[in-house]
């Protein structure tokens, strides 16, 4: 079966620091992998999503990058975090249209 | 852009009863649309999804409806239970991989 496994669950990180959160899928391949950024009491915002290894689209101007070095791994980063960047980061992937999106379990960063 | 919305941001429903959460959605070329659950501090988790060459679909105690004249869509939950409170989201697609959410509501069960 397929999992989507995300780390770090959550994190607390000074201004200007820099940022990493991973997100690795198992079970499939080739999947649609997403970066979605959720603010607090808020829905879903589309960050990035790739639909191959080293392909990014970036659906919104902001701080930070994403990349895809495997088939089943994405990457969001930023070299320094500012504190607009706090909130629920969520990876998902998906491996057909129609279909969901398959979350993960999300992390929460805080940004002081 | 395209935006997804919700009529109500909370919903308070006795437990037994029905529920019934309500989205607009604006972009008329949208084809695949999906409800998701969302428990505090959880990723969302799929509830049910339909095509826009259907009106109406059923799961285990939940309904979509899709109303394409009016750009509405509902979902509804039987007899509503503690544990289907949490945060539901209606989220659109237009023919491509990418799912755009709506505010989300705020679905509280009354013992």
């Amino acid at each position: 079966s397929q999992t989507i496994h995300q780390w770090p669950a959550t994190l607390v990180q000074p201004v200007g620091s820099p940022l990493s959160l991973e997100c690795t899928v198992e079970g499939t391949s080739n999947p649609n992998l997403y970066w979605y950024r959720q603010a607090a009491g808020r829905g879903l915002q589309l960050l990035f999503y790739s639909v191959g290894i080293g392909q990014i689209s970036s659906e919104v101007p902001q701080n930070l990058s994403a990349s895809r070095p495997q088939d089943r791994q994405f990457i969001l980063s930023s070299k320094k975090l500012l504190l607009s960047d706090s909130g629920f980061y969520l990876c998902a992937w998906a491996t057909s249209y129609p279909g969901e999106l398959f979350f993960g379990e999300g992390s929460r960063l805080t940004v002081l | 852009g395209e935006s997804v919305g919700l009529h109500l941001p909370t919903l308070s429903v006795q437990e037994g009863d029905n529920s019934i959460i309500n989205c607009a959605y604006s972009n008329s070329a949208s084809d695949y649309f999906i409800w998701y659950k969302q428990e505090s501090g959880k990723g969302p988790q799929f509830i049910i999804d339909i095509r826009s060459n259907m009106d109406k679909r059923q799961g285990q105690r939940v309904t979509v409806l899709l109303n394409k004249t009016v750009k509405h869509l509902s979902l509804q939950i039987a007899a509503t239970q503690p544990g289907d409170s949490a945060v539901y989201f209606c989220a659109e697609s237009s023919n491509d991989y990418k799912l755009s959410f709506g505010a989300g509501t705020t679905v509280t069960v009354r013992a």
